[in-house]
């Protein structure tokens, strides 16, 4: 089955560091960029952090730069955010998402997500 | 960065209407501009990309349409799986950005 299983989430104090995963199966992991996008409780989607299918090439959104780190490790088949200094607006479900087309750069758009994990900044 | 702005932010509708749903960029993206829909509890889920061409396995009621800075979802005879939160997302530039949603609902 092609699917994305995301885990890792948790409950962090503000300034504190998580890591969350995400597996891939069913398809050929290498040969796709990936994403992380998140969602705040009743909000809509905030695209975060892609990473190229090779996995030397990254992409932050300026909420999050310099605090999270994308990346990949193709022969586990698995995709890392890496969450450090958090705040209480990182409070989100965290959905790794897969790119359409199997191409060595981004496209930008996602054909297949994960459940999402839920990271929770709260002291 | 590209900001998109979905109109209605809410739509009311019934069970084999056709509705539209507006995303417009501020400033051009050519046709490089996705469609989503999310229910609840769940992952979003792709319908249309770039602009006009459905995924695989959508169903033919849905459809996109526009380019540059306007662009339009429409779902024609609409059936009760189909309400749900839709969102536009852009591919133009980074960073990736996406509307803010329209909540579609009976």
């Amino acid at each position: 089955e092609v699917q994305l299983v995301d885990s890792g989430g948790g409950l962090e104090q503000p300034g504190g560091s998580l890591r969350v995963s995400c597996a891939g199966s069913g398809f050929s992991f290498r040969t796709y960029a990936m994403s992380w996008v998140r969602q705040a409780p009743g909000k809509g989607l905030e695209w975060l952090s892609s990473i190229s299918a090779g996995g030397g090439d990254t992409y932050y959104a300026d909420s999050v730069k310099g605090r999270f780190t994308i990346s990949r490790d193709n022969s586990k088949n698995t995709l890392y955010l890496q969450m450090n200094s958090l705040r209480a607006e990182d409070t989100a479900l965290y959905f790794c998402a897969k790119d359409q087309e199997p191409l060595p750069q981004p496209n930008w758009y996602f054909d297949l997500w994960g459940r999402g994990t839920l990271v929770t900044v709260s002291s | 960065d590209v900001r998109l702005t979905q109109s209605p932010s809410s739509l009311s509708a019934a069970v084999g209407d056709r509705v539209t749903i507006t995303c417009r960029a501020n400033q051009g993206i050519t046709t490089y501009l996705n469609w989503y829909q999310q229910k609840p509890g769940k992952a979003p889920y792709l319908l249309i990309y770039g602009a006009f061409t459905l995924q695989t396995g959508v169903p033919s009621r849905f459809s996109g349409s526009g380019s540059g800075t306007e662009f339009i979802l429409t779902i024609n005879s609409l059936r009760p799986e189909d309400f749900a939160t839709y969102y536009c997302q852009q591919s133009f530039s980074t960073p990736i950005t996406f509307g803010q949603g329209t909540r579609l609902e009976f």
